[in-house]
């Protein structure tokens, strides 16, 4: 089975300062995983996603993050905070390969609040 | 990239009647798509997985016959809340698996259904 924590329900940073959200998995096979961000009340917008090429993976908007199998983890980096990046971060799983049985696992959740 | 439209944005409808949201895939086909319900400051939870031709698969807890789900095409699959309550009030996206790569699909979402039920 999967799962995915996020350690983190809010994380707040001031404008300019580097951006850490943490995400650990959990999986029974090799996973893909993603990250997502969600402006309120609308719907979500893929940052970025593992599956299985690069371990560095780089996404929109200048966020990436790096894929460690040894500590389950795929954490979600930003060196400079931006006002826009204000928002709730998903750190999703899913297991397995393809196919309608390919089910998205989302974490909770972390609300990223950026200071002026 | 792929595109996914979600119609409509927001409704209120009074208690009792049903509801019917869309979701439409504009430049891909999609063979599955998924529905996720999102309470405030909640995550999203699966409620069903929509199969073009079939049947849709529905998570435990989730009634089937209160939330009917119809995909007649590889482009449109319909989520209609029967009989809405107070408590059906929520965030309501779909998703929809296009070609991602590999043999790990992607998945585009929706930009979400507002629903608040009087």
């Amino acid at each position: 089975a999967q799962s995915v924590t996020q350690l983190d329900s809010h994380v707040s940073v001031s404008e300019g300062t580097p951006v850490l959200l943490r995400c650990n998995y959990s999986s029974s096979y090799s996973p893909s995983l993603f990250w997502y961000v969600q402006h309120p009340n609308k719907g979500l917008q893929l940052l970025l996603k593992y599956t299985s090429a690069a371990t560095l993976v780089k996404g929109i908007n200048g966020f990436e993050a790096e894929f460690k199998k040894s500590e389950t983890s795929f954490h979600l980096t930003k060196p400079s905070a931006h006002m826009s990046d204000a928002a709730e971060y998903f750190c999703v799983v899913s297991g397995g390969y393809g196919g309608a049985t390919n089910k998205l696992i989302f974490g909770t959740g972390t609300l990223l609040a950026v200071q002026p | 990239g792929a595109v996914v439209s979600q119609h409509p944005s927001r409704v209120i409808c009074k208690s009792g009647t049903s509801v019917k949201i869309e979701c439409r895939s504009l430049d891909f086909q999609a063979t599955t798509m998924f529905w996720y319900r999102q309470f405030p400051k909640q995550s999203l939870m699966l409620m069903a997985t929509s199969n073009e031709g079939s049947k849709a698969t529905y998570e435990q807890g989730v009634e089937k016959d209160k939330f009917l789900i119809n995909h007649a095409s590889l482009t449109l699959s319909t989520l209609t809340v029967t009989s809405a309550h107070p408590e059906d009030s929520s965030f309501y996206i779909c998703s929809a698996e296009d070609e991602g790569i590999g043999d790990h699909y992607g998945y585009t979402f929706g930009s979400g259904t507002r629903l608040t039920v009087v």
